[in-house]
């Protein structure tokens, strides 16, 4: 049982360039959701799901795309990478009755030059 | 919207001492699911403890319990007997339970606990 998978585990990118950020997990959950992590900050929610065709915005969703066509996977999409969002990226799920508690994956760090 | 506040951006404690970390929170809703998250520094983020907000009994894990106080909209985290591996990062966080509320995971900003042998 692999949980929540997230690929790559580094990325370095150039200003402007493009790239998806992969997710699956294999637990059949209903929800999943993007955060980021910045020092000081804490997690933030970027864009989540609560299942196949349906997505919507976080808390910090501005220059990110999300996808949801099927159930085991969630990609997030940087269309033109920018400074800002250099940070370390979880992906995250759920199902959505009780116990409600999140799967976390190990976190993607990625850094725009 | 929801808020939750750690107002302790850093604790220490000696190995085999108790610390407690503090989270409150800001809410109109009745219904909700609170979470402490342990963050080491391999970054995987891991599930403490889960307090249901209809319990009134506090939820306790081993040596981690905490102190939920509805009224108060206060959650803290309490460390017995604590160990070197539980130097980490600790977030709280909220999640709404009522039908039709938020799907929304909102975090604290973290407390770094930092044990000393």
């Amino acid at each position: 049982n692999a949980g929540v998978t997230q690929t790559p585990k580094f990325q370095v990118l150039k200003t402007g360039q493009s790239m998806t950020l992969q997710c699956a997990q294999d637990m059949n959950h209903e929800y999943m959701s993007w955060y980021r992590q910045d020092p000081g900050m804490g997690l933030r929610l970027i864009h989540y799901s609560v299942g196949a065709g349906i997505t919507d915005q976080g808390e910090v969703p501005n220059g990110y795309n999300v996808s949801r066509s099927t159930t085991e996977d969630f990609p997030l999409r940087l269309l033109s990478a920018a400074p800002s969002q250099t940070s370390v990226y979880f992906c995250a799920s759920s199902y959505r009755i009780v116990p409600r508690s999140l799967h976390f994956g190990n976190g993607t760090r990625l850094t725009v030059t | 919207a929801q808020t939750v506040t750690q107002s302790q951006p850093e604790m220490s404690v000696q190995e085999a001492e108790t610390v407690t970390l503090s989270c409150t929170y800001d809410t109109s809703e009745s219904d909700y699911y609170l979470f402490w998250y342990k963050q080491p520094p391999s970054r995987q983020m891991i599930l403490v403890i889960r307090q249901e907000a209809y319990k009134q009994q506090n939820a306790t894990e081993n040596r981690f319990s905490v102190n939920f106080q509805k009224a108060a909209k206060s959650f803290s985290l309490k460390i017995s007997d604590s160990q070197l591996g539980d130097a980490a990062m600790y977030f709280c966080a909220y999640r709404s339970a009522s039908q039709g509320g938020s799907e929304k995971l909102v975090f604290g900003k973290g407390t770094k606990l930092t044990v000393n042998p």
